[in-house]
């Protein structure tokens, strides 16, 4: 069974500071990685994709990926209280599947 | 922007009732969805299509069948709903060009008493 892993947290982060998000993978043949947010009772949206090793930056936003140690990581930088929300890190798997981890909460104060 | 609807938000059925629930999706994507959504067992999937009237089952396919009779509309269905399928359902999309972005529906909470 392909597996994706995430720290359900809460993850607690003054506003201002940094919220480091992670998530370990266990197919080694997935290529591409994406990660969600999903505010309390609504539906998941697409905040960022990464298909290569390194960084991609996208505004407050970076996502880190390192195929060899199968890990994914989703920097938020300037946090904000309207960041607090569920995080889900998703892993391309098979035909245009994904699998998503459980997610990991976090709890911007303002 | 991607847009997918789906037809309720709020559902409430009886046990034994059969249920539709209907997607749309408005920018010409080959693959179709349907994700279950439950506390502490995250977004697990029932059934996709990557074609019109073709379906393949997920994770999860045990009572429940999928329509795909047009590229924009995927329907599920729950033959005779159940107490333990009370859960948020989730629709998504993607497009076979797009190394496998999806984009979600609004959800439908559905609640079987």
């Amino acid at each position: 069974q392909k597996e994706v892993e995430q720290n359900s947290g809460p993850l607690s982060v003054p506003e201002g500071a940094i919220a480091s998000l992670n998530c370990t993978y266990s197919d080694r043949g997935s290529q591409s990685f994406f990660w969600y947010r999903q505010y309390s009772g609504k539906s998941p949206e697409l905040i960022m994709s990464i298909y290569s090793n390194g960084d991609k930056e996208d505004g407050r936003f970076t996502a880190q990926l390192n195929k060899a140690s199968q890990y994914v990581s989703l920097l938020i930088r300037d946090s904000q209280p309207s960041d607090s929300a569920t995080y889900l890190c998703a892993v391309g798997t098979g035909f245009q599947k994904l699998v998503f981890g459980t997610g990991t909460r976090l709890l911007v104060s303002p | 922007d991607v847009k997918v609807t789906q037809s309720s938000r709020y559902l409430v059925k009886r046990t034994g009732e059969k249920v539709f629930l209907e997607c749309v999706q408005d920018m010409d994507h080959e693959n179709m969805f349907w994700y279950r959504q439950d506390p502490g067992l995250g977004l697990r999937l029932i059934y996709f299509s990557y074609d019109v009237k073709m379906k393949e089952k997920g994770d999860i396919p045990e009572g429940y069948s999928v329509s795909r009779e047009k590229k924009e509309r995927f329907s599920l269905i729950l033959e005779s709903a159940s107490t333990n399928q009370t859960s948020m359902y989730l629709c998504a999309s993607s497009s076979g060009r797009e190394m496998y972005e999806q984009y979600f529906g609004p959800g439908t909470r559905l609640t079987v008493t």
